[in-house]
């Protein structure tokens, strides 16, 4: 069975600093990697996806992959409050949307 | 902007009455849709998948005859909580794929009274 694990948390992390927000998948098929953000009483947002080993950047976040590893992360630089929510690590494994797997989220707290 | 809208954002019902909730996909043709329940505080729960011209699959423990799910077009996929109870209230929450990932929609804030 495909599983996403992610620590639920909370993580708590002082403004300004860096949030390392961690995620590990057990398909080894899996392809792709997502990130989601949900505030609390709203539905997930994308944030962004990772496809290949190493670091995509997309202004203050940075996603990691090490496919060996097994193994994906979050980096949000400049932490504000405003990032307070609960993040969703999601693998792609192909064949369509039943390829999709959630993880269960951790739940970042950005102190003023 | 959006590429999921769902309808309404929130109802309040009558207990024993059905609610319909829309989920649409704008720009795109989705051929399946999923269906989520999120309680307070709680991760999300998968209810269904729904594929476009054929039944919804349920997960286990969902009632299907409680939870009607229709993916009548590419871009429009319903579902309808029938005799609704105050255990039903949640917030309900449908995504759709788009061949390479999965955006949201806003989700619904049910309220049985």
């Amino acid at each position: 069975q495909k599983e996403v694990e992610q620590n639920s948390g909370p993580l708590s992390v002082p403004e300004g600093a860096i949030a390392s927000l961690n995620c590990t998948y057990s398909d080894r098929g899996s392809q792709s990697f997502f990130w989601y953000r949900q505030y609390s009483g709203k539905s997930p947002e994308l944030i962004m996806f990772i496809y290949s080993n190493g670091d995509k950047e997309d202004g203050r976040f940075t996603a990691q992959l090490n496919k060996a590893s097994q193994y994906v992360s979050l980096l949000i630089r400049d932490s504000q409050p405003s990032d307070s929510a609960t993040y969703l690590c999601a693998a792609y494994s192909g064949g369509g949307a039943d390829g999709l797997t959630f993880g269960k989220g951790t739940h970042l707290i950005i102190q003023p | 902007g959006a590429v999921v809208s769902q309808h309404p954002s929130w109802v309040i019902c009558k207990s024993g009455t059905s609610v319909k909730i829309e989920c649409r996909s704008l720009d795109f043709q989705a051929t399946t849709m999923f269906w989520y329940r999120q309680f307070p505080k709680q991760s999300l729960m998968l209810m269904a998948t729904s594929n476009e011209g054929s039944k919804a699959t349920y997960e286990q423990g969902v009632e299907k005859d409680k939870f009607l799910i229709n993916h009548a077009s590419l871009t429009l996929s319903t579902l309808t909580v029938t005799s609704a109870h105050p255990e039903d209230s949640s917030f309900y929450i449908c995504s759709a794929y788009t061949g390479n990932t999965i955006y949201f929609g806003e989700g619904s804030w049910l309220t049985v009274v």
